[in-house]
């Protein structure tokens, strides 16, 4: 059974503050590591799909490292803003099409 | 594009109802994807489907779900017949296969059943 596990479970922080969270990940049979950003009764809106072992992608105020070796990827935010609370998914593919996700990191702003 | 279309958005019915949730996937994308979110387990995958055909159920809770993809604009979940802890948002998801990995997401049908 595959295990995506992200932490924390839930973050508040006050504007301005850069944040991080972590998503970890099975170390074999890697092909693509996922972030979705998802706001309540909205789509989970794609932030980063990274396959290569030191990839690094911004976004914005936001960007995300990713370590194949070690299994574990963080998400980045400089600066948050009341706009950036929502639940923060990683998802991990590996050999099949399928998707596991990990619970999430909900994040809350506080302006 | 109009994007992933699941319909109803919100449905609330009793335990024993038939439940037929609709998705419209993203023309040309040829993988769908059902997903269920719920507190406790976050989101799990049900079925998936390649080119109309489903490739993996192994995540349908029971014989009570059942997914069908009668063409390449419309695919059906079904449960019957309804139980409480049925009560999540299920997704319908898309990937174009061969030309990205990006997958994208409806906005959930949010089901209650009481």
């Amino acid at each position: 059974i595959l295990n995506v596990e992200q932490s924390p479970q839930s973050l508040h922080v006050q504007e301005g503050d850069s944040t991080n969270f972590t998503c970890s990940f099975p170390s074999s049979n890697f092909y693509a590591l996922h972030w979705y950003r998802w706001e309540t009764a909205k789509s989970p809106e794609a932030l980063f799909v990274m396959t290569l072992n030191g990839d690094e992608k911004k976004k914005g105020r936001i960007s995300a490292t990713l370590n194949t070796k070690e299994g574990y990827s963080y998400l980045y935010i400089k600066g948050s803003q009341p706009e950036d609370s929502a639940t923060y998914l990683c998802a991990f593919r590996g050999g099949s099409e399928k998707l596991v996700f990990g619970k999430g990191t909900k994040l809350t702003v506080n302006p | 594009d109009a994007g992933v279309i699941q319909s109803p958005r919100h449905e609330v019915t009793e335990m024993g109802q038939e439940v037929t949730l609709r998705c419209k996937p993203i023309s040309g994308h040829n993988s769908l994807f059902w997903y269920r979110q719920t507190m406790m387990r976050g989101l799990e995958l049900l079925i998936y489907f390649n080119n109309n055909v489903p490739i993996d159920d192994s995540g349908m809770p029971e014989d009570r779900f059942s997914a069908k993809m009668p063409n390449a604009s419309f695919s059906t979940l079904k449960i019957q017949p309804s139980e409480p802890r049925d009560s999540a948002v299920y997704f319908c998801a898309n990937r174009r296969v061969m030309t990205g990995n990006t997958i994208y997401f409806g906005e959930g049908s949010w089901l209650t059943v009481v």
